[in-house]
C-alpha cells in the first residue's frame, strides 16, 4: 500500500528563520512521483515541485529546497529566511506507476511564520 | 495558465438533500479528480474521470456519485447527504500526456467548503 506521512502537524517559527517540513513515504512501485503542494488561507492548492524516483537530485528554487532520499523514504522541504507570505498548510504527495495520476496525500503541515 | 473553477465557495444544505459540485477546468484536461479535505486527515480521493463518461472509484467513494458528461465539466453528487459530509471539496484536472502521466501535476480549484445541518 501507498502511505505519506508528515509528521509535523503544526510548526511556528519567527520571519528569518529557517524552516524543514519532513515527508516521509511509503510505496512497492519502482517508478513513482513526489510533489509538494501549498495550501495558503485562500483554499486553491498551488504545486510547487516534483520528483521522479530515478532522480535524487536535490533542487533549490529560490528561498526553497528539496531534499529526496529513496534510501530513508524521505522528501523534505527547506524554506530558508522564511517570510510571513510563507504561512500555509503544506502537503506531501506522492504518484505512483500507471496513466492515471492519482495522488496519495500526507496529513499536511501547517506553517506560521510570525513577524 | 490552467483555471480549475467551483461553482460555489461556501455551500450549507440539510440533511437528506441532494447536492450538486460543479467544477469546470478550461485546459482540455484529460483527468479529473474530486477531493475532500479534513483536518489531520489530509486530501482524500473520492473519484476520478480519465475522461469522458468514464469514472473510477477513489479511496473514500461512499455516500457519492460523479459525472463526466463533457471533458470540462466534472460533477460531484451527495445522493442524500448526511451531516458527516460536511468538509472541504476540493477538484482537480491533470493532462495526460503519455502513459505513463503520473508525472504531471494536478491543478486545483479554490475549494468549496460544504456544510450539511
Amino acid at each position: 500500500a501507498q502511505k505519506v506521512t508528515q509528521a509535523q502537524t503544526e510548526i511556528s517559527v519567527v520571519e528569518k528563520e529557517d524552516v524543514t517540513l519532513d515527508c516521509v513515504y511509503e510505496t512497492r512501485d519502482t517508478t513513482y512521483y513526489l510533489f509538494w503542494y501549498k495550501q495558503p488561507p485562500s483554499g486553491e492548492l498551488v504545486f510547487l515541485i516534483r520528483r521522479n524516483s530515478f532522480d535524487e537530485q536535490n533542487e533549490i528554487s529560490g528561498r526553497y529546497s528539496w531534499n529526496f532520499q529513496k534510501s530513508t523514504s524521505s522528501f523534505n522541504f527547506t524554506i530558508t529566511a522564511s517570510q510571513v507570505v510563507d504561512s500555509a498548510v503544506y502537503f506531501c504527495a506522492l504518484s505512483g506507476g500507471g496513466n492515471t495520476g492519482k495522488l496519495i496525500f500526507g496529513q499536511g503541515t501547517t506553517l506560521q511564520v510570525k513577524p | 495558465d490552467v483555471k480549475v473553477t467551483q461553482s460555489s465557495r461556501y455551500l450549507v444544505k440539510r440533511t437528506g438533500e441532494k447536492v450538486f459540485l460543479e467544477c469546470v477546468q478550461d485546459m482540455d484536461h484529460e483527468n479529473m479528480f474530486w477531493y475532500r479535505q479534513d483536518p489531520g486527515l489530509g486530501l482524500r480521493l473520492i473519484y476520478f474521470s480519465y475522461d469522458v463518461k468514464m469514472k473510477e472509484k477513489g479511496d473514500i467513494p461512499e455516500g457519492y456519485s460523479v459525472s463526466r458528461e463533457k471533458k470540462e465539466r466534472f460533477s460531484l453528487i451527495l445522493e442524500s447527504a448526511s451531516t458527516n459530509q460536511t468538509s472541504m471539496y476540493l477538484c482537480a484536472s491533470m493532462r495526460q500526456l503519455t502513459r505513463p502521466s503520473s508525472n504531471q501535476p494536478q491543478h486545483f480549484g479554490d475549494g468549496t467548503r460544504l456544510s450539511i445541518l
